[in-house]
């Protein structure tokens, strides 16, 4: 099955500044790589995802990134905001053949006003 | 609209006591999932399907069973609770392949 982790796995920044999230997976075939934010008391929700002929797609102030060769997909994230704090869970995904989702072990994101 | 719906949202069990969690998806999803999630530990895959009729085992699947009889409808079973079982569970679905997961509110869970 995929092996994925996230780095780091708790991450403080100041208001205004950049947070970058890093997720390597172990599938070679994942062809799909979304990233979920989940607040407090909530589940999680898709908040930018990008598929395996894409290697950046933004969307205002979160980006996503992707390296197929090595196997890792960041989210970048500007100009954070306070509303920005949350956990933040990649789930890359190999929908051939059947599709399981797997999420990474998360990271929780604090954005110090 | 509703999207995905979990009952309860709250319960308390007595260890050896049984349930039912309730997941209800109304946007004709193929593919169902149940997860626990446990402090530093992410969300874990217990079960899925992949149609009605359907179920297969993810991650942790001792201890629970689950059902797929109607496409909308994914129940998760526990036959004897234990309080490892103690933990927030949530279901997901997803319709074609390569799309996003839409998650309920989650069932805190406590066993005593």
């Amino acid at each position: 099955g995929e092996n994925v982790e996230q780095h780091p796995s708790t991450l403080s920044v100041q208001e205004g500044d950049s947070a970058v999230i890093k997720c390597t997976y172990s599938d070679s075939a994942s062809n799909y790589f979304p990233w979920y934010k989940q607040e407090l008391g909530k589940g999680p929700q898709l908040i930018i995802d990008i598929r395996s002929n894409v290697g950046e797609k933004k969307d205002q102030r979160i980006a996503v990134t992707l390296n197929k060769t090595a196997k890792h997909f960041s989210l970048h994230i500007t100009e954070t905001q306070p509303e920005d704090s949350a956990v933040y869970f990649c789930a890359p995904l190999n929908s051939g053949g059947y599709q399981k989702v797997t999420f990474g072990t998360g990271t929780k994101l604090q954005v110090i006003p | 609209n509703a999207g995905v719906t979990q009952t309860p949202k709250f319960r308390v069990l007595k260890t050896g006591q049984s349930m039912t969690l309730l997941c209800a998806q109304d946007m004709n999803h193929e593919y169902m999932y149940w997860y626990r999630q446990d402090p530093g530990m992410g969300l874990r895959l217990i079960h899925y399907s992949v149609g009605e009729g359907t179920t297969a085992k993810g991650e942790v699947p001792d201890g629970y069973n689950v059902s797929r009889l109607k496409k909308q409808n994914f129940l998760l079973g526990l036959e004897s609770a234990a309080p490892s079982q103690t933990s927030v569970y949530f279901c997901a679905s997803s319709g074609e392949l390569n799309t996003e997961a839409f998650f309920g509110q989650g069932t805190r869970l406590t066993v005593v």
